[in-house]
This record gives C-alpha cells, structure tokens and sequence, in this order.
C-alpha cells in the first residue's frame, strides 16, 4: 500500500520562500509528482522526479529523496496566487497490471498573506 | 490544444440512483484515469484505461465501473448512490509514462 503524508495547512508572506514537506511508505515506487489545485479549479501540474536530486522549474523546485522516502516541493518569490492547495502523488510501479495510478497525499492548503 | 473535458460539470441524484460521468481525454492521449475527491479523503485512485482495457482498479467497491471506447473516451458509473458518493469526480489523461492532466471535474450531489 501507500502511505503519503504532507501538513494540512501551511501560511506564508508575499514575497518569501515556503518549503511543502511530502514523505511517504510505498510498496513501489516510479516517480512522484507535485500538482497545484486552486479552490474549484482542475489539479495542474508543477514537477516531477523520478532520480534523487532537485529539478529547478522557475519560481518552482523539487526535491527527491528515496531512500528517504522523502521530498519537498520549494516555492519561491511567493506571489498571491500562489495561495492554492499542493498536491503530492506517488506513482505505482509498473507491472503487468499497473498501468498508471497516482497515489496522492491529501494535500497541503497554503495560504499567501500580504 | 483542447484540454481533458468532462460533463456533466454539476449533477444532483437521489440515493439509490445511479449515474453515468463522462471524459474526453486530450487527443493523442489513450489513457485515462479517474480519482474521486473528497474533503476528508483527498484524491483517491478508482481506475485507469489504456486501450478499452482496465489496467488497474483502485480500492472501491464494485458500485464503481468504468469503460473506455475505441476513441479514448471514458466513462465511469456509479450504481445505487449513497450519500457518501458525493464528490468531485476527476478525470485524467496521459501520454505513454508522462504526467497526467486533468479535466475540471463532475462535482457530484447524492440527497
């Protein structure tokens, strides 16, 4: 099974650096994914990271960890619309029967103070 | 390019009723997936599609069925609803081993 562990909520200031923790205990592993889920809106994606190490994407970074079954998604420059949800998923590995699944966190609701 | 589209975006049923979601997956992508997202839950896995074959199943009971046609299209029924299957149904399609995209939503109602 999947367990996948991020904090509920976090707050941060306009302008600062905000790191969103993700650990997790899997059965398998092939890849973990950050998405980003505005109230109402669709989850879209931010990174990827399937080796250890940090993958830059702008004001966006992650970080993977697996043999520490850990990650952190660094979010830089913060900006008011940054205030969203932050979703951490687990992808299983592949079999014959897996296909592609995402076991995902429950998420960790950042809120963007001025 | 067009996005993952899903209808209904907003449905009402009564307990005991059952309901059919719809998603038309970005073109080019043959799989899809569906996850059920509830506030206390978060987003859960029901099943994926790849080719009109289920390749995996997530941990549902079996009131929850899919299919996918020839066109990648999926849709995904809910038999004899309960209060508790009141939930945003998201629909995701990818590429190959890409990152999946997801389409806005069924925002299900069970009174």
């Amino acid at each position: 099974g999947q367990n996948i562990d991020q904090p509920t909520e976090m707050t941060a200031t306009e302008g600062a650096i905000v790191q969103i923790n993700c650990t997790y205990q899997t059965s398998g592993f092939n890849g973990l994914f950050w998405y980003q889920q505005h109230a109402g809106e669709a989850p879209t994606f931010l990174s990827y990271n399937v080796l250890d190490g940090l993958e830059e994407k702008g004001r966006f970074s992650s970080f993977l960890s697996r043999s520490k079954g850990y990650s952190y998604l660094l979010l830089k420059e913060l900006q008011m619309k940054d205030s969203a949800s932050y979703l951490c998923a687990v992808r299983d590995p592949p079999n014959s029967n897996s296909g592609y699944a995402l076991n995902f966190g429950k998420g960790t609701s950042l809120l963007v103070t001025p | 390019k067009a996005g993952v589209t899903q209808t209904p975006r907003y449905l009402i049923k009564t307990r005991g009723q059952q309901v059919t979601l719809s998603c038309s997956p970005i073109s080019g992508h043959r799989s899809v997936s569906w996850y059920q997202q509830t506030p206390g839950q978060g987003l859960q896995f029901l099943f994926e599609y790849f080719s009109e074959t289920q390749r995996n199943k997530g941990n549902f009971p079996g009131r929850f069925s899919g299919r996918q046609f020839s066109n990648s299209r999926s849709e995904m029924n809910v038999s004899t609803l309960e209060l508790g299957d009141s939930a945003l149904y998201l629909c995701a399609s990818s590429k190959g081993t890409a990152e999946a995209f997801f389409g806005q939503g069924t925002r299900l109602t069970v009174v």
